[in-house]
Order: structure tokens, then sequence, then C-alpha cells
């Protein structure tokens, strides 16, 4: 079993629509845990870190359930540059990072 | 201010050859690592250095050795590349905070 699981879509979802993507790990000593985005043929950058209390960055909401080893990404009015794969990433101090395989978004117009 | 810069973008090697992937970082990061992506893995850590003069197996450390030549450097040779290593290779740095930051990658392919 992988240490970090996303479904790999692809999500195909019409501009402006919400979106959410789950993202689970197996390692309950993970202490940190971040949405990178990765752009085609790109390298990944850093969306947002997750916090446990739930956190938010303009149309973008991160949720930490540590009870349930589980994370998700909410995208709301989606727009067609949030094109991407969205990659679930998990950190346990000492142990470096370890990514999932990634989920797929295309907003279509 | 560059950030992480890796060379070359592209390689094409034959089964058996070598070659080393360069990555360098002006943000006086101390941590720096390796990465392979292939479809449907996910990002595997190859190797990855805490500090300069340290280095340390990560996930798929076979078949690579690596060298953190001073704190902007680390670079990533294969000594004798096998078609299992072709993948796109990205190289990422850090400082103390938990964001990691990445070059724009190497896309290898051994025939």
């Amino acid at each position: 079993r992988k240490e970090v699981e996303q479904d790999p879509g692809p999500f195909n979802v019409p501009e402006g629509a919400t979106v959410a993507f789950n993202c689970t790990y197996s390692n309950s000593a993970s202490q940190s845990f971040f949405w990178y985005r990765q752009d085609c043929r790109k390298e990944p950058k850093l969306l947002m870190s997750v916090y446990s209390s739930g956190n938010e960055d303009g149309r973008f909401t991160a949720q930490l359930n540590r009870a349930s080893q589980y994370i998700s990404l909410l995208i709301r009015d989606s727009k067609l540059s949030d094109s991407a794969t969205y990659l679930c990433v998990g950190y346990n101090y000492g142990q470096n990072f370890v990514f999932g395989p990634g989920t797929r978004l295309s907003v279509l117009p | 201010n560059a950030g992480v810069t890796q060379t070359p973008k592209f390689q094409v090697l034959k089964t058996g050859q070598s070659m080393t992937l360069q990555c360098a970082q002006d943000m006086n990061h101390n941590s720096m690592y390796w990465y392979r992506q292939d479809p449907g893995m996910g990002l595997r850590l190859i190797y990855y250095s805490a500090s300069e003069g340290t280095t340390d197996k990560g996930e798929v450390p076979n078949g690579y050795n690596v060298s953190r030549l001073n704190k902007r450097e680390f670079s990533l040779r294969l000594e004798s590349a096998a078609p299992s290593q072709t993948s796109v290779y990205f190289c990422a740095s850090r400082v103390n905070t938990d964001t990691q930051y990445f070059g724009p990658g190497t896309r290898l392919t051994v025939l």
C-alpha cells in the first residue's frame, strides 16, 4: 500500500464548478501536509500547507482529519487555469516528504 | 535570483553509458533532494542532503550516486544507465520551513 494515496482522476469539471480532491495517508506519524500543483511537463509548486484546523486561501480550502488520516482540497469557482495535477504530500520530521501520485483536474470551458 | 536550476533539460543515453545531472540553488538552502517521477508513481526520493557534507539514501537509491559539492550544488550520477532509469528527474531544495522548491526537471531517456 502506498503511504499517500489519491484518486488519480481525471476530474473533468466545467468552469465555475466546485471540485474536491481527497487524499489518505497510512503513516500516523506524519506531521505536516501540503498540496502541490504540477502543470503538464513542469515542476511541482507549493499550493498550500494543510493545518489541523483547516485553512483557506482564496478559492482553495484544505482540511486535515488526523483521526481518519484524510486530507482534502476544495476548489471553488473553478477556472480554466486551475487545470493541473494536484499532489498530496506528507512530511514526517526526519523522514522527508512522501508524495501521492497526484489527481489530474481538467476545467472545461 | 534563479531559484533551483538543473542541467541538462533533456538527455538520451544508451544502456551502460554514464552521466551526471547537475543541480544548483541560490537561496542559501541547507537541504537538497533528488527525485524521480514516473507515470502513476508520484515523485520518489532518490537521495537527499540535509546539509553540506552529508548525503543519505532515499526510497530508490540503487543505480545512483550523489555529491553535495558545496551548499549550492547537488549532483546526481548514473554510472551505468539502464532503461528502467528512464524518467523525469527533479532536484529540490528547502530551508528550515517545510516548503520545497523544485527545479524545472531533466527528462532522461535510456535506450
